[in-house]
This record gives structure tokens, C-alpha cells and sequence, in this order.
């Protein structure tokens, strides 16, 4: 156990919908990453937050958004889903920014868009 | 991002060392040179990570080339639960820590 929790575990949505992936991180950790792994495209990340403030972006589509709150604790919102969204999205942690610290993983939420 | 080049599978037996290598030859001074591994429906995991010397912990040791151009990840003793797919990374001690991902290289082991 990571000590880092995502919610839903599952979630099967139809094309057009919006569903919100949640993230919390582990106790004390300040940046939270998102990441979408894919068939396709394998690991990919998605943006990342840091204490309230986004940091860094990458291969993060328009339709998507995510912020993360006074308590630390993150979400993923996709919006207008296509088929191509189905993937399994994780969210990971850190204590800090600097490149030696280990990012801690969730378990995932898979996505199916129908 | 410097790239990380590593081959897509090695085979193993249990309990037995294994040797997973990683080239980066455009490696900057910066980069810290970070090991994951996902295994079959998990999240990614953190193994270890160095910069210029061999580390060891719990789980593996890190051999890291002098010219740091190349590292390799030593399993000691090889379990079932070793085989996963495993991350060679590059990653700069800076604001933007985000992990990037290659195609890593598929782990089996034998009983």
C-alpha cells in the first residue's frame, strides 16, 4: 500500500459524458501527479500540481482539467469522453519538486467509455 | 528529456541475480538516473534511484557507469514476484519532476 488512494476504482461512462477522478495523496506529500496509461500510448504524464499550483503540463488533452485543493487532495475532470479516453489513470505523490524524491503510485481508476 | 534506451524483455530463474541494463548517453549532470517497475495490474513502483554512486536498498542495488552514460538495476535473488515491466528514468533535480515513461523492459522469471 502506497498510502496513496484514487476513487473510483472503475468507472464506465458513455461518449459526451464527464466524470471527475479523485486523488488524495500521502499524508504530507505536496505535488501530486497525474498520469494515463493506454494500450496505445503506454504511461503518459498528464500535469502536475504542487501545493495548490499547477507546475507542469504534458500530454494533457483541452477536454481535460484537473486542480488540486487547500487539502491537498486532487482531481482529474474529463470532459466530452471519446472512446480513445478509455485508459487507466494514476495519480502519484511526492514530499517535494526535487528530482531525487520517489513518487509514490495509487492503484488507478480505470476508465471505460462506451 | 535525455532518453533512456533499454531492451524490451529478459528472461530470469528464480533465485538467481539479474542484470537489467540501461543506456542514457546524453545524461546531463543533473539527471537522477530512477528505477520503477509495474507489475501485471498495479501502479507503478518505486525501486531506487542514484546520481553518480552505486546505491543499495530493500529491494535492489543500482550500478551506475562512471561515465554515468549507462546503469544497471541488480535483482539479487530473483523471486516469481520479481516479473514486471521495469523503468530505466531520467529525471532533473528541478521544479518539473514529472516521470517519463519509455516502453521498459519485460521481466519474466522462471520457476
Amino acid at each position: 500500500d502506497s498510502g496513496v488512494t484514487q476513487t473510483p476504482k472503475h468507472l464506465i461512462t458513455a461518449t459526451g459524458q464527464r466524470v471527475t477522478l479523485r486523488c488524495s495523496p500521502r499524508s504530507g506529500d505536496l505535488s501530486v501527479y497525474w498520469y494515463q496509461q493506454s494500450l496505445d500510448q503506454g504511461l503518459q504524464f498528464l500535469i502536475q500540481y504542487y501545493n495548490g499550483e499547477e507546475r507542469a503540463k504534458g500530454n494533457i488533452l483541452e477536454r481535460f482539467s484537473a486542480q488540486q485543493f487547500p487539502d491537498l487532495h486532487s482531481e482529474l475532470n474529463l470532459s466530452s469522453l471519446e472512446l480513445g479516453d478509455s485508459a487507466l489513470y494514476f495519480c502519484a505523490s511526492s514530499p517535494r519538486l526535487a528530482g531525487y524524491n520517489e513518487q509514490f503510485f495509487g492503484p488507478g481508476t480505470r476508465l471505460t467509455v462506451l | 528529456d535525455a532518453k533512456t534506451t533499454q531492451p524490451n524483455s529478459m528472461e530470469s530463474n528464480e533465485e538467481e541475480p539479474v542484470h537489467l541494463p540501461c543506456n542514457h548517453s546524453t545524461i546531463s549532470g543533473t539527471d537522477y538516473i530512477h528505477w520503477y517497475r509495474q507489475l501485471p495490474s498495479q501502479g507503478p513502483e518505486y525501486v531506487i534511484h542514484g546520481l553518480t554512486s552505486n546505491v543499495n536498498n530493500r529491494m535492489a542495488s543500482l550500478a551506475i557507469a562512471e561515465d554515468r552514460k549507462s546503469s544497471t538495476l541488480i535483482l539479487h535473488r530473483a523471486t516469481l514476484r520479481d516479473a514486471a515491466v521495469y523503468y530505466c528514468i531520467l529525471i532533473k533535480n528541478g521544479a518539473n519532476s514529472k516521470l517519463t515513461f519509455g516502453k521498459g523492459i519485460t521481466l519474466s522469471v522462471r520457476p
